[in-house]
């Protein structure tokens, strides 16, 4: 069985400063890995993924988050964090030998205070 | 372009009723997959389709549960004689192709409420 760890219910980051919000993941084979975000009463939006290839990867709105295999991290990232990146996160992972559905994590909320 | 959109947004239904949640999907996307968000918690997978093939439904909470996708493009998930544990968002997702690796675009969901 796969499944996704999102160890941090929230995390608090003043505006400006770095961010990094943790997952971890369990999968039988290798993984791809997915992180979205979902603002108040919206759907889930598509930031990036982890297919193969370069260990870091970089998505929408300057966000990056880097695959470690070792640690069977997907840590997401951000240099400078705004205001507007408040809101609630999800890692997900899809076990890529055969057939699987994608696994969400229970989501970490981001607070970027001004 | 438009993308995924639900309807109704909201739902209000009293215990023993049935409702039909509806999820149109980006325009020439093959997959089409169901979620549950409980609140506080993580989307679960309910069911997926590939074009009118429903070819997983293992997610589904019990046989009161029903989805459909008869054209291979709308689909329409149904839930028979809610309950109050049936409260919860409903989210529809869907990808351009059949594979594990394509991004899944989510629509707004729809938020039941059972009384």
């Amino acid at each position: 069985a796969q499944s996704v760890a999102q160890p941090e219910d929230q995390v608090n980051v003043a505006e400006g400063n770095p961010l990094t919000v943790k997952c971890t993941y369990s999968v039988s084979g290798n993984p791809y890995l997915f992180w979205y975000v979902q603002y108040p009463n919206r759907g889930l939006q598509f930031l990036l993924k982890y297919i193969t290839g370069d260990n870091l990867v970089k998505g929408s709105y300057g966000f990056e988050a880097e695959f470690n295999k070792s640690q069977t991290s997907f840590h997401l990232k951000k240099p400078s964090a705004l205001v507007s990146d408040s809101a609630l996160y999800f890692c997900a992972v899809r076990d890529r030998g055969g057939y699987s559905t994608l696994t969400f994590g229970k989501g970490t909320m981001l607070l970027v205070s001004p | 372009g438009a993308g995924v959109s639900q309807s109704p947004r909201y739902k209000v239904a009293k215990r023993g009723q049935d409702v039909a949640l509806r999820c149109d999907p980006i325009s020439g996307h093959v997959s089409l997959f169901w979620y549950q968000q409980a609140l506080g918690q993580g989307p679960e997978f309910l069911t997926y389709f590939q074009n009118e093939a429903q070819l997983d439904k293992s997610g589904l909470p019990s046989d009161r549960f029903f989805a459909e996708r008869p054209e291979g493009s709308v689909s329409t998930l149904k839930i028979q004689r809610t309950q109050q544990e049936d409260s919860a968002v409903y989210l529809c997702a869907s990808s351009l192709g059949p594979g594990d690796r394509e991004t899944q675009y989510f629509g707004p969901g729809t938020r039941l409420l059972v009384l």
